[in-house]
């Protein structure tokens, strides 16, 4: 399983646009990246997940390079709510186990 | 959908007492986990199986811990005896398949806490 490195935490303010990058180095051929984000008193909650180049949602978008060794998770316009723990890991399809690591947590002050 | 259901949402117990938390997954999931968290220890993945069957149970931390799941829709984690170093958030997640990558879907949790 590729090991994920990821800042430990983030500060930002209310309407700013926050980049959250993962480093993934030893990613291999068939994983996917896939961000989580976890609230206080709440699971993990998929976010979003790519292959490669850019992949958009209504809450956030992935930008992962050519040589896939990172990826950046971006935000925009964080509100409040947004405050949470964010996790970046990789894996292959079908049923193999993720490994999450201590994630980035995110505060977003008013 | 429901979601993942896990009960009970909180749990309070002596040492020495049985705990079974139960999860069930959401329906057609092949794949289901269960997880710990603690503030030192993070999200640690405990046991996980494919289609009722046991798959990987190094996470498992001793003898005292023990996960079923006797169908496709009910599962069990087992702590006996539960001792203070226990406590802690335990999550039940589940799979489904044919996607590109792994989706874990997250229940809402049991905090257990052990006296």
């Amino acid at each position: 399983l590729a090991k994920t490195t990821q800042p430990i935490s983030m500060d930002s303010y209310e309407g700013q646009e926050v980049n959250i990058t993962c480093s993934h180095n030893n990613i291999a051929t068939n994983d996917y990246i896939t961000w989580y984000q976890q609230f206080p008193s709440q699971g993990p909650r998929f976010i979003i997940q790519g292959y490669k180049t850019k992949v958009t949602n209504e809450v956030a978008s992935l930008f992962i390079p050519a040589d896939r060794k990172s990826s950046t998770l971006s935000l925009p316009r964080v509100s409040l709510s947004d405050t949470a723990v964010y996790y970046c890991l990789v894996g292959k399809g079908g049923y193999n186990k993720l490994i999450f690591g201590a994630g980035t947590r995110l505060a977003v002050h008013p | 959908d429901a979601g993942v259901i896990q009960s009970p949402r909180h749990e309070v117990t002596e040492m020495g007492q049985e705990v079974t938390l139960r999860c069930k997954p959401i329906s057609g999931h092949n794949s289901l986990f269960w997880y710990r968290q603690t503030m030192m220890r993070g999200l640690e993945l405990l046991i996980y199986f494919n289609n009722n069957v046991p798959i990987d149970d190094s996470g498992m931390p001793e003898d005292r811990f023990s996960a079923k799941m006797p169908n496709a829709s009910f599962s069990t984690l087992k702590i006996q005896p539960s001792e203070p170093r226990d406590s802690a958030v335990y999550f039940c997640a589940s799979l489904t398949p044919g996607l590109a990558a792994d989706t874990q879907y997250f229940g809402p949790g049991t905090r257990l806490t052990v006296l």
